[in-house]
């Protein structure tokens, strides 16, 4: 079965650049979840996106954004980056905010800020 | 608000045995509960989840969890351990009666099975 995909996998910035996330949900998915989970951490919710507007804002720094696309896949902005940025970035994707309850998680971009 | 508490860090168990990790929640509503397992550098995969219904849920792999509404409990377990079970679990929560569908995380317990 199809899995929700990410791209890049892994990714180095210097600090103060730029980075984009993308994040492409399970076909037929209109949801959208977007994680952040430090180095042994669990995962933080940043923000999520329902049939492409936002639906729920979590940790997500000013410095961030993102969307979610007309196809439904997203990306993730994210500008002067800084150390503390380092880490695992995961997307998730779900069938409707109330039909389907679980979140189908993707492999993760593993960012790293030098 | 809602809050999950995973108060193991680190679980070790014997192949064959029973094995069971724990998490108590906090939420104002209706508890939704799931467990994830994490492999190294993997993502999250969803193992089981209680919505309502029955308090003994069954999921992937031979696991089930047990909903107890008393003690806020929603404890994952398994008969007989693998070592290929070893691996990151995480217990997460949402509050069903709100329109937030973030999921809340525990601090994650690693569960380490030895032959």
């Amino acid at each position: 079965a199809a899995g929700v995909i990410q791209s890049p996998r892994h990714l180095i910035k210097e600090k103060r650049e730029t980075a984009t996330l993308k994040c492409y949900p399970i076909p037929r998915h209109d949801t959208v979840y977007w994680y952040q989970q430090g180095p042994g951490q669990d995962p933080q919710f940043l923000i999520s996106f329902y049939e492409k507007m936002q639906s729920d804002k979590g940790s997500i720094p000013d410095r961030f954004s993102a969307q979610q696309f007309s196809d439904y896949h997203s990306e993730l902005n994210m500008s002067s980056l800084e150390l503390g940025d380092s880490a695992l970035y995961f997307c998730a994707s779900s069938l409707g905010q109330g039909k389907s309850y679980e979140q189908f998680f993707g492999p993760g971009t593993r960012l790293t800020v030098l | 608000a809602q809050s999950v508490a995973q108060p193991e860090d680190q679980v070790n168990v014997a192949e064959g045995n029973p094995l069971t990790v724990k998490c108590t929640y906090s939420v104002s509503g209706n508890p939704y509960l799931f467990w994830y397992v994490q492999y190294p550098n993997r993502g999250l995969q969803f193992l089981l989840k209680y919505i309502t219904g029955d308090n003994l849920v069954k999921g992937s792999y031979g696991f089930e969890a047990e909903f107890n509404k008393s003690q806020t409990s929603f404890h994952l377990k398994k008969p007989s351990a693998l070592v290929s079970d070893s691996a990151l679990y995480f217990c997460a929560v949402r509050d069903g009666s709100n329109s937030g569908y973030a999921l809340n995380f525990g601090k994650g317990t690693s569960l380490l099975v030895t032959p």
